[in-house]
């Protein structure tokens, strides 16, 4: 099976940066996905990362390390419509299957 | 293509009553995945089809439940004698290919009374 850890809440100021951590246990890692989910609202993509390193995305980075298990989202120049739900998703084994962990759920403040 | 669309976005059933609903997936995605998310939680697997395959479900899913795609195109997610316990919010997501983005829909909420 699959372990996937993410921070339960984090709150976080207008206009600062912000990194949320996501970490995980898989055999067969074939990809990690971010996605954004605003309350009773679907996820939305936001970004995947298959290969070590930085992918930048606007204000929207994620950072993966494939071998200490560990992915970041991070948020620069937090607006208020960033408060939402961050859910990180990790694929692996044959059947490409994105599995999800419980989401971050980020408030910003004025 | 509007994305992909569910249908009904709300359910309101009595404990023990059958429900469908159904996934419009953006049109030419091969895959087409269930999950299911409750309040706090992120959204768990139930089951996905490649074109009109089901080619793997959760344990999640009981024998009460059961999901069909048909042609390929529309599926369509049907619970049997609804519990109190399958209140929750059924997503439907569509990707183009294995190794792409799933793309979700606004879900179905279920309420079980």
């Amino acid at each position: 099976g699959q372990n996937i850890d993410q921070p339960t809440e984090m709150t976080a100021t207008e206009g600062a940066i912000v990194q949320i951590n996501c970490t995980y246990q898989t055999s067969g890692f074939n990809g990690l996905f971010w996605y954004q989910q605003h309350a009773g609202e679907a996820p939305t993509f936001l970004s995947y990362n298959v290969l070590d390193g930085l992918e930048e995305k606007g204000r929207f980075s994620s950072f993966l390390s494939r071998s200490k298990g560990y992915s970041y989202l991070l948020l620069k120049e937090l607006q208020m419509k960033d408060s939402a739900s961050y859910l990180c998703a990790v694929r692996s084994g044959g059947s490409y299957i994105p599995t999800f962990g419980r989401g971050t759920s980020l408030i910003v403040h004025p | 293509d509007t994305g992909v669309s569910q249908d009904p976005r709300h359910k309101i059933t009595k404990r023990g009553q059958n429900v469908t609903f159904r996934c419009d997936p953006i049109s030419e995605h091969n895959r087409l995945y269930w999950y299911r998310q409750t309040l706090g939680q992120g959204p768990e697997f139930l089951t996905y089809f490649q074109n009109e395959a089901q080619l793997e479900k959760s344990r999640l899913l009981s024998d009460r439940f059961s999901a069909e795609r048909p042609k390929g195109s529309f599926s369509t997610l049907e619970i049997q004698r609804t519990e109190q316990g399958d209140s929750a919010m059924y997503l439907c997501a569509s990707s183009e290919a294995m190794n792409t983005e799933a793309f979700f829909g606004q879900g179905t909420r279920l309420t079980v009374v």
